[in-house]
């Protein structure tokens, strides 16, 4: 069953920032994470945040989390063509499982 | 760079036959490691949890004698589907823990079976 939930698509306009959002349901979830998809190829660790933090920057990408709401987002600045694929939100249900998302696929268009 | 290296990216295979897939921890010994399977625009589904030196532990409702797991080195596990049918077909991902403690997951690049 998805204890993770995020929306199925994003469309957004090169240049602009694109935001993912996602809810999750264990409250006891150590680490939240989003990871990328390429078509064909496995998956690439983005980021994560420990449950303790509200925030976390890496260059482009912020991580929001609100622990109150279980809401994590992935917001991505200057949003490139590059930037397009899938998108899958996970929580750790113990230090390594982990139960995703069904994912979003984000389309960056001219 | 990788961490986790998989191979084959892709195979195709006839109705029957056995495939295996091969999951490595490069430059770092994995204890742990863990096989999912994709379906088309689904999200990943943990199929098990592969010890090395022990037996992989299987989830509800995954044919442990369908699909072998064999944990033999702290840098590679291996996933044999065996007797593979066309329902098989699906994209494969290994990952596995890197270092000690509360840390990330990181991922091989998948394998693509295809069972004709």
């Amino acid at each position: 069953g998805e204890d993770v939930e995020q929306s199925l698509f994003l469309s957004v306009r090169e240049g602009d920032s694109s935001v993912i959002n996602c809810t999750y349901t264990d409250s006891s979830s150590t680490y939240l994470y989003w990871y990328k998809q390429e078509p064909g190829a496995g998956l690439q660790l983005l980021t994560y945040i420990f449950s303790n933090m509200d925030m976390k920057q890496d260059q482009r990408l912020t991580v929001l989390l609100n622990k109150k709401d279980k809401h994590l987002s992935l917001r991505i600045a200057d949003t490139q063509t590059g930037d397009s694929a899938i998108y899958f939100c996970a929580e750790s249900i113990n230090d390594y499982k982990l139960s995703f998302g069904a994912g979003t696929t984000v389309t960056v268009r001219a | 760079g990788a961490v986790v290296s998989q191979h084959p990216s892709w195979v195709i295979c006839k109705s029957g036959t056995s495939v295996k897939i091969e999951c490595r921890s490069l430059d770092f010994q994995a204890t742990t490691m863990f096989w999912y399977r994709q379906f088309p625009k689904q999200s990943l589904m943990l199929m098990a949890t592969s010890n090395e030196g022990s037996k992989a532990t299987y989830e509800q409702g995954v044919e442990k004698d369908k699909f072998l797991i064999n944990h033999a080195s702290l840098t590679l596990s291996t996933l044999t589907v065996t007797s593979a049918h066309p329902e098989d077909s699906s994209f494969y991902i290994c990952s596995a823990k890197v270092g000690w403690g509360l840390v990330p997951l990181h991922f091989g690049n998948g394998t693509r079976l295809t069972v004709t």
